[in-house]
């Protein structure tokens, strides 16, 4: 059971714009940065949105992340093939010190 | 560019202790700006993060896992480890080590190694 919530699956049809949602609560999205991490199992994560909604050098700008009170959405514009991927969300949760991730949204383009 | 990778025992006995390398190069892990994390992913399930020190030595651990966990700097300044004791089949997973800079998110990953528990 992950402390950060995200659907278990998303999907899109090449062109689209595709949103993933992730809440939490007070003492992780409420007060701190949001970070959104691309996976394909069996290689290195990647960072892909840091403090809630900027992108790391090149991460192109069809992603795009946002926050409100304690929850957030990364939102993909123009899907291609290439984002079928595993997306998490991620924030420092201030009563378990520690960072916490969501349990990750598996994204097909049909 | 610094790249960060894994390097440990696949298999591990049940009870034993896993014990874990993260070589960094093109860097060192002495500066000030980042932190040196390890995660975690279980097959089928999410990331889980288990730990972090920084170039102190100063460690913040996940609580789930505290009272099995020890990281630890290496002697020279291009290493960091991750020792988890008393391990079970539920610790079988692909563990990352990953470089972290303050409010600017875990940057550089491993590629990853897989560590299997079993007899």
């Amino acid at each position: 059971q992950s402390v950060l919530t995200q659907p278990p699956s998303a999907s899109g049809t090449p062109g689209q714009r595709v949103t993933i949602s992730c809440s939490g609560s007070g003492s992780n999205i409420g007060s701190n940065y949001v970070y959104w991490y691309h996976h394909l199992p069996g290689t290195a994560p990647k960072l892909l949105i840091y403090r809630n909604n900027r992108r790391p050098s090149g991460v192109p700008d069809r992603f795009s992340g946002s926050k409100s009170g304690t929850s957030a959405s990364l939102a993909i514009s123009g899907l291609r093939s290439e984002d079928e991927a595993d997306y998490y969300c991620a924030a420092w949760d201030d009563s378990l010190s520690g960072w916490v991730f969501g349990g990750g949204t598996k994204l097909t383009v049909l | 560019q610094v790249q960060l990778q894994e390097s440990g025992p696949g298999l591990v006995k049940p009870s034993q202790t896993l014990s874990l390398t993260c070589t960094v190069s093109g860097g060192s892990i002495s500066s000030p700006d980042y932190y040196w994390s390890w995660i975690r992913h279980h097959p089928g399930k999410g990331l889980e993060w288990v730990g972090y020190i920084y170039y102190s030595g100063s460690t913040f651990y996940n609580p789930s896992l505290k009272s099995r966990v020890t990281i630890s700097l290496g002697t020279s300044k291009k290493q960091f480890s991750l020792n988890l004791r008393s391990v079970t089949a539920a610790d079988t997973a692909v563990y990352y080590c990953a470089r972290g800079e303050y409010d600017n998110g875990m940057d550089v990953w491993g590629q990853g190694t897989t560590v299997t528990v079993s007899s």
